[in-house]
């Protein structure tokens, strides 16, 4: 089975400034998905970003990029000029590629981001 | 398009009660799936189904029922609540061949 580990329980980050929040995940599996979710107040879920394991570009979609080292079995988050509206959860998720699986997706335990004005 | 809708909003049962969420999604996705989340945890698979008829377990399917006679409802059955079945419900829902799955806005549930 597939594990997802976030390994910073809460990180704080000025306004304005990068966070960088980590996810490291296990598989035997060399096709499958990696996605970061954002969690506001609201308790709605949000995708952030999403990286396809077979390209081996890093995705990128405006303020949010990753880092997605394969081999390491990493893929980390760095947001840009961080603005108080991105305070929130942010979980990291797993989905295989293959289509005998089950469908769904692995989170990890979430990491909650505080931006200090 | 309403996107994927989840009915109540929050709910309050007693232990050995019953109840059923209800999840809907109006974009004609196969892939529907339940999950759980409870404090400190991120979201955890209870079933899912890849299309009308059918449905499969996820991770913590027990005290759980599904079935999926429609593509667009996908309702999650508790036949004798828990109070360890108190927690926040997500519906989630994505079409064939795309990757992104889309979340219903969830359900609260307290088991007294």
């Amino acid at each position: 089975a597939q594990t997802v580990t976030q390994s910073q329980p809460e990180m704080s980050v000025q306004e304005a400034e990068t966070v960088t929040l980590s996810c490291t995940y296990d598989t035997s599996e060399s096709d499958y998905y990696l996605f970061w979710y954002k969690q506001p107040p609201s308790r709605q879920m949000i995708l952030v970003i999403r990286q396809e394991a077979y390209k081996q570009q890093n995705a990128t979609e405006n303020r949010f990029s990753v880092n997605f080292q394969k081999a390491a079995k990493s893929f980390s988050l760095k947001i840009s000029d961080s603005q108080l509206g991105d305070a929130a959860m942010y979980f990291c998720a797993y989905r295989s590629a293959w289509s005998g699986g089950a469908d769904g997706l692995t989170f990890g335990k979430g990491t909650h981001l505080i931006i200090q004005p | 398009n309403a996107g994927v809708t989840q009915t109540p909003k929050f709910q309050v049962l007693k232990t050995g009660q019953s109840m059923t969420l209800q999840c809907a999604q109006d974009m004609n996705h196969e892939y529907m799936s339940w999950y759980r989340q409870d404090p400190g945890m991120g979201l955890r698979l209870i079933h899912y189904s890849v299309g009308a008829g059918i449905t499969d377990q996820g991770e913590v399917p027990n005290g759980y029922n599904v079935s999926r006679s429609t593509t667009e409802d996908f309702p999650l059955r508790l036949l004798s609540a828990a109070p360890s079945q108190t927690s926040v419900y997500f519906c989630a829902s994505r079409a064939t061949g795309r990757i992104e799955q889309f979340f219903g806005p969830g359900t609260r549930l307290t088991v007294l």
